[in-house]
């Protein structure tokens, strides 16, 4: 079955330490974008890319980094210098940057960080 | 500054009952809007897509009307079952986007009983 598989499920770290979440999709899509989810707030874009080797910030950028080194793979660093890590991470596809192509979104990733 | 508005924040109906839910965003100029379902701990999935030529989209038991003159649009849940509990969000690609960002607004708990 296509989709877009994040591991892990739940992620525990101490204050201090970078964590990289994994995102990979096997839909062949080339755009690939990372959320973040807090209650009782919509979704904020972090980064998002259009094509390997390319990415851009999105509104929360600041204390996370990306790389697309390959098209499948879209992994997302969590520095030490977030100042507010713990949140729900989802990333996303859609075919292309195309204004009408819809995302489809993975299961996300729960990150606690104490 | 696009924002997008849910209103309620949560919604519990009896089995069977047809139900609205509510989406409202501050500027017209967008591309498309986007209806997503997340379950509980889970990744957002795509119900429908409206883009701003178009009136509405029916898939199934929902149908989501868009008029982006009064910046509005609707869920509307036919016969209401157990399994359509979730949250309900909403999304606008703004008109000032090139690529996959979406505003998405805080959600709509849905809870039906049996």
């Amino acid at each position: 079955d296509g989709g877009i598989t994040q591991s892990p499920k739940y992620l525990f770290r101490k204050e201090g330490q970078n964590v990289t979440l994994s995102c990979e999709q096997n839909l062949n899509h080339d755009a690939m974008y990372w959320y973040r989810q807090d209650p009782g707030q919509g979704l904020r874009l972090i980064y998002y890319s259009q094509i390997v080797n390319d990415f851009q910030k999105g509104d929360i950028a600041e204390g996370y980094s990306v790389s697309r080194e390959k098209k499948e793979s879209f992994p997302l660093t969590v520095t030490s210098a977030q100042k507010n890590p713990t949140a729900f991470y989802l990333c996303a596809s859609s075919v292309d940057r195309a204004i009408n192509s819809p995302l489809h979104f993975g299961n996300g990733t729960r990150l606690t960080v104490t | 500054k696009q924002e997008v508005t849910q209103i309620p924040a949560a919604l519990s109906v009896p089995e069977g009952e047809n139900l609205v839910l509510n989406c409202s965003f501050t500027d017209s100029a967008i591309y498309n809007l986007q209806w997503f379902r997340q379950d509980p701990g889970k990744g957002l999935t795509s119900l429908l897509l409206i883009q701003s030529s178009q009136r509405e989209q029916t898939s199934g038991r929902l149908n989501a009307s868009l008029d982006k003159s009064s910046g509005r649009s609707t869920l509307y849940i036919a016969a209401s079952q157990p399994g359509d509990s979730a949250t309900y969000l909403c999304a606008v690609r703004h008109g000032s986007s090139n690529t996959g960002k979406l505003i998405f607004g805080q959600g709509t708990t849905l809870q039906v009983k049996p």
